[in-house]
């Protein structure tokens, strides 16, 4: 199972929206509504940001939202702030009941 | 509030075995599917495996398929990670996570396993 396709670096200056960009195939990202994001700062377990697409986990910022058209998932980032700088990572549930993430995007905030 | 606790890693020569535990605090661990995630050191993360709610049903990565096993005790409210003929390439973070629909909500703080003679 290939990794789902980030962009390696993404940035935006605070204030502005930034999208990060998660690609697939029609056996994961294109066939389930089960794609998820997570938010993970340098030397700290990552932290889910969204699920099944398009849903925040109580308490998130609804600076945070998720969407997806076909085989691409997107993440928007509104409103940057100084510690949306961090990796973030997209995953998939497949068709071979397995889950696949993305290769990961630097979001800078400049 | 929810804790996920990992356990058991440490430094292992190749073709070595090692069993991660991951105990659980906070909620009722019986009722989630849990799944445990790899990172290599300076890479991305990579899913391992998932096990259902009962212990019946189990998956993995292709690449630790024959070689790890996924468990858990409802009772300890532990989940665990059975590791065997280990290579270089199995080196990294092990996080032990909780199941939300198609996401992991929860995640501990990872134990290093590090594979190299």
């Amino acid at each position: 199972q290939s990794a789902l396709t980030q962009p390696a670096s993404v940035s935006g200056s605070p204030g502005q929206s930034v999208t990060v960009s998660c690609t697939g195939t029609s056996s994961d990202v294109g066939y389930y509504n089960f794609v998820s994001w997570y938010q993970q700062h340098p030397g700290k377990a990552p932290k889910l940001m969204i699920y099944d697409v398009n849903n925040r986990p109580s308490g998130l910022s609804d600076r945070f939202s998720g969407s997806k058209s076909g085989n691409t998932a997107s993440l928007t980032i509104s409103g940057l702030q100084a510690d949306d700088e961090a990796d973030y990572y997209c995953s998939s549930y497949t068709r071979s009941s397995t889950y696949v993430f993305g290769t990961g995007t630097k979001v800078t905030v400049l | 509030e929810v804790q996920l606790v990992e356990s058991g890693g440490g430094l292992v020569q190749p073709g070595g075995s090692l069993r991660l535990s991951c105990a659980a605090y906070g909620f009722t661990f019986s009722d989630y599917w849990m799944h445990w995630v790899r990172q290599a050191p300076g890479k991305g993360l990579v899913w391992v495996s998932r096990i259902n709610s009962d212990g019946r049903s189990t998956d993995y990565a292709d690449s630790v398929k024959g070689r790890f096993t996924i468990s858990r005790d409802n009772a300890k409210n532990t989940l665990y990670l059975q590791m065997s003929s280990l290579r270089a390439e199995d080196t990294g973070i092990y996080y032990c996570t909780r199941s939300r629909s198609g996401g992991q909500d929860y995640w501990g703080q990872g134990t290093q396993v590090t594979v190299s003679s």
